[in-house]
């Protein structure tokens, strides 16, 4: 079985600052694992993924994430947040047989001028 | 990149009836699409996995005949609300594994559905 711990329920940060999500997993195997960020009555944008190689992940606007095996953590970061930063992000589990992902229960990201 | 398209965006129908909300990839063939609902400011639960030509597989907990799934080519997977309630009224999002893909998994934009 697989499960998706997120800490956080909102995370508030001035703009300008050091933006983090905390990640952690649970999972039997390798895990594939997925940052996402949701704007209201939206989809889902894919941020970031990591699946194996280097434990620092860079994604899209900016965003990182570290893959920690030791404390099976996948925070995702950003040096220097936006106002438009401002949204839901969820963490994401998968295995390498690609089948479904465990969500996150979301953070909410409120960044403020 | 790959894309999934989801249609409708949003959608109000009446007590008792059904709607269908459709997923497409546009680009790849999708053997496996994933089927979440979300309730406000909540996670995704997974409803079902759909594989192509093959019956979906359900969540537990998720009533396989008030939500059909079909996933009958490899671009399309329909998903219907069957006699739809107020309490069925949610936001709806698609998923389909694209391990070729830069992402790895494409979402829909996701469907508001209302029932009054």
């Amino acid at each position: 079985a697989q499960s998706v711990a997120q800490p956080e329920d909102q995370v508030n940060v001035a703009e300008g600052n050091p933006l983090t999500v905390k990640c952690t997993y649970s999972v039997s195997g390798n895990p594939y694992l997925f940052w996402y960020v949701q704007y209201p009555n939206r989809g889902l944008q894919f941020l970031l993924k990591y699946i194996t190689g280097d434990n620092l992940v860079k994604g899209s606007y900016g965003f990182e994430a570290e893959f920690n095996k030791s404390q099976t953590s996948f925070h995702l970061k950003k040096p220097s947040a936006l106002v438009s930063d401002s949204a839901l992000y969820f963490c994401a589990v998968g295995t390498d047989s690609w089948g479904k992902l465990q969500f996150g229960a979301g953070t909410q990201v409120v960044v403020t001028p | 990149g790959a894309v999934v398209s989801q249609h409708p965006s949003r959608v109000i129908c009446k007590s008792g009836t059904s709607v269908k909300i459709e997923c497409r990839s546009l680009d790849f063939q999708a053997t496996t699409m994933f089927w979440y609902r979300q309730f406000p400011k909540q996670s995704l639960m997974l409803m079902a996995t759909s594989n192509e030509g093959s019956k979906a597989t359900y969540e537990q907990g998720v009533e396989k005949d008030k939500f059909l799934i079909n996933h009958a080519s490899l671009t399309l997977s329909t998903l219907t609300v069957t006699s739809a309630h107020p309490e069925d009224s949610s936001f709806y999002i698609c998923s389909a594994r694209d391990p070729q893909g830069s992402d790895g998994y494409t979402f829909g934009s996701g469907t508001r559905l209302t029932v009054v």
